[in-house]
């Protein structure tokens, strides 16, 4: 089945803690974004990449770091300098010249710190 | 991208039309108007999209008002699984763009 995966479903962390989280798919999909929801919230854009070894900062990236070492692969690592890390991750897709250009999403990580 | 507004909640009976509004006054000529929902703890889910013409697909209609400032998305038969929080979001139809989320209405559907 093609899809986004997200691991693992659910995180704890320490304080003062780095930790990555992995998004994967296998849509082919050009484009990748990692969002941030916080209780009764909607979606913030933490950082995008639209192609391979290339990324940009959304809304709210301090203390957060990517990469985009493969088309397929898009982790997101959440740094001890992020002061309120605890929150649900999101990870979408989109292709990059498409008739809709819709976001197709992840099931999320919702990581906490402890 | 232009701001949306959205009510917060309503509530809608099993079986029955539900109709989600949401204004967009700012708009601009080349933004899209796109429909989303999330239900509770999972990622959300594209609905439809639409520019000026009303658009239907087997989830819902859009109803796009003639000076595209409004415009209302209609779940023609709600079931207790469409209970979710639904976004309408305006943005231009650019690669790799982003989604920006306002609060979006949360929809009870009550058997």
């Amino acid at each position: 089945d093609g899809g986004i995966t997200q691991s693992p479903k659910y995180l704890f962390r320490k304080e003062g803690q780095n930790v990555t989280l992995s998004c994967e798919q296998n849509l082919n999909h050009d484009a990748m974004y990692w969002y941030r929801q916080d209780p009764g919230q909607g979606l913030r854009l933490i950082y995008y990449s639209q192609i391979v070894n290339d990324f940009q900062k959304g809304d709210i990236a301090e203390g957060y770091s990517v990469s985009r070492e493969k088309k397929e692969s898009f982790p997101l690592t959440v740094t001890s300098a992020q002061k309120n890390p605890t929150a649900f991750y999101l990870c979408a897709s989109s292709m990059r010249e498409s008739t809709y250009n819709e976001q197709f999403f992840g099931p999320g990580t919702r990581l906490t710190v402890l | 991208d232009a701001k949306t507004t959205q009510p917060p909640s309503m509530d809608c009976a099993e079986g029955r039309a539900a109709n989600l509004p949401c204004n967009h006054s700012t708009i601009s000529g080349n933004e899209y108007v796109y429909w989303y929902r999330q239900i509770h703890s999972q990622g959300p889910q594209y609905i439809i999209h639409g520019l000026k013409n009303n658009e239907t697909n087997e989830m819902a209609s859009l109803i796009i008002t003639e000076d595209r400032k409004s415009s209302t998305l209609i779940l023609p038969h709600a079931t207790l699984r469409d209970t979710a929080v639904y976004y309408c979001i305006v943005r231009v139809r650019a690669a790799g763009n982003k989604l920006t989320f306002g609060g979006g209405t949360r929809v009870l559907v009550k058997p």
